[in-house]
């Protein structure tokens, strides 16, 4: 019954590689976000889809492109991994777009690159 | 440009202590205010949140937040730490006129708890 899910938990993988992180929500929400945390616990947002329209595309390398298929999933795709890619990444969802709304997240997939 | 401060990366109280994270936002409007706690490695779970509402704000597990508008703050509190309560603890401002929910968070404080 988890609400906000990602896959994988983890991710070890060598520079100039292309992977990919998947996030579900099953909270029936239109919103959902990625969040970078970097190793100093810094959180910030990198993209926002609604109902599957980007809303926000934050200074993110063109490397990183999001992919909603459908309102409960997000997926990130990175290409060319770098190592100042290595961060915890975190999918978030809310009811809506208003800034007002609560934003669950999920439990992070920490990407390391090598 | 909005921004959030959190005063103190780090904060150590005893068990049964009063908890005190200290969050200034900056805001050209209205802002909407957040607060969120990170346990050890899991995901952020929402505490509490002011919506122009009371400036009083009760949250779960015992904390509250108190928006003032002169002092641009919304310190939070609990009243008696416990040793369950140690984790990282982040503030964030989220832009009431652009309607977008983007999030800018503060850098964090992480509490300590101590028996």
């Amino acid at each position: 019954d988890t609400a906000v899910s990602q896959t994988p938990k983890y991710l070890v993988t060598q520079m100039g590689n292309d992977k990919s992180i998947k996030c579900e929500q099953n909270l029936g929400h239109d919103t959902m976000y990625w969040y970078k945390q970097d190793s100093k616990k810094f959180l910030k947002i990198m993209f926002s889809y609604n109902n599957k329209e980007l809303i926000i595309n934050e200074t993110v390398p063109n490397r990183f492109s999001p992919k909603s298929p459908d309102k409960a999933h997000l997926n990130l795709h990175i290409n060319s991994l770098e190592l100042g890619d290595s961060a915890v990444y975190f999918c978030a969802s809310s009811l809506g777009q208003g800034s007002y709304n609560e934003q669950f997240f999920g439990p992070g997939t920490r990407l390391t690159v090598l | 440009a909005q921004s959030v401060t959190q005063l103190g990366s780090h904060v150590s109280v005893s068990e049964g202590a009063l908890v005190l994270l200290r969050c200034n936002y900056s805001s050209s409007v209205p802002p909407y205010l957040f607060w969120y706690v990170q346990y050890p490695n899991q995901g952020l779970q929402l505490l509490l949140k002011y919506t122009s509402a009371a400036t009083l704000v009760k949250g779960i597990n015992g904390f509250e937040a108190e928006f003032k508008k002169s002092e641009t703050s919304f310190h939070l509190t609990k009243p008696s730490a416990h040793m369950s309560d140690a984790a990282e603890y982040f503030c964030a401002v989220s832009d009431g006129s652009s309607n977008t929910g983007k999030l800018i968070f503060g850098q964090g404080t992480t509490l300590q708890v101590k028996p």
